[in-house]
């Protein structure tokens, strides 16, 4: 089984909102990613956890902000977004950080819009 | 320099066809390779890994690596329409912090 779950499929949020992207996984995976993709562009990578602790933040502005609360999940929460920051957020795992763990499975992503 | 480049295409080839995407990296301590199919709209799927010199094959999917010229690529045989997507060819860095993608090639397979 190399699945990993994201919800929801679909936001809409105004630029004051606060909102929260979930992810999850039972592959026993340790590394867990946070990625953003715009139309026709690959995916960016945003942020990086590695048993639960935040390994990697790609200057990522602080309106995002990543929580591994345990090794199964992982939430990016949203606030005061702008619009530009409408995109589809992609999660990934990984069995770990390193040579041999790193091939990751994405999970099927959140279409965020942000008006 | 990008660290991984691929052509953007659209590359258009005949169901039935050999379809061939083509990817170099810049890292040359790069070992670990990945290609990822996405459909328009989707996430991306793993297809294949490699991290050896030579040619990996699964089904009518065939990776092959040559880390002397820094360069990957895939042979879809027997192409179908169900295959049109954009590929994505992915290479971990040497620290194996992360995974660098590639733009991505458009592939479309006429019926």
């Amino acid at each position: 089984d190399t699945e990993v779950t994201q919800t929801p499929k679909h936001l809409v949020m105004g630029m004051t909102n606060k909102k929260s992207l979930k992810c999850e996984q039972h592959m026993g995976h340790r590394a867990m990613y946070w990625y953003k993709q715009k139309a026709k562009k690959p995916p960016e990578l945003m942020f990086v956890y590695s048993y639960e602790k935040l390994s990697i933040n790609e200057s990522v502005p602080s309106r995002f902000s990543p929580e591994c609360p345990n090794s199964s999940l992982l939430n990016l929460h949203l606030h005061a977004l702008q619009p530009e920051d409408s995109a589809l957020y992609l999660c990934a795992s990984s069995q770990f950080l390193g040579q041999g763990g790193e091939t990751q499975y994405f999970g099927p992503g959140t279409r965020l819009l942000v008006l | 320099q990008k660290e991984v480049e691929q052509n953007s295409g659209p590359l258009s080839v005949p169901e039935g066809a050999i379809a061939s995407l083509n990817c170099t990296y810049s890292d040359r301590g790069s070992q670990s390779f990945f290609w990822y199919r996405q459909y328009s709209g989707k996430s991306p799927e793993l297809i294949m890994f490699i991290y050896s010199n030579g040619d990996k094959e699964d089904g009518r999917f065939t990776a092959q690596l040559n880390k002397a010229s820094q360069y990957v690529s895939l042979l879809i045989r027997d192409s179908q329409p169900s295959d049109s997507a954009t590929y994505l060819c992915a290479a971990a860095r040497p620290s194996y912090d992360k995974v660098i993608f590639g733009p991505g090639t458009s592939l479309s397979v006429i019926p």
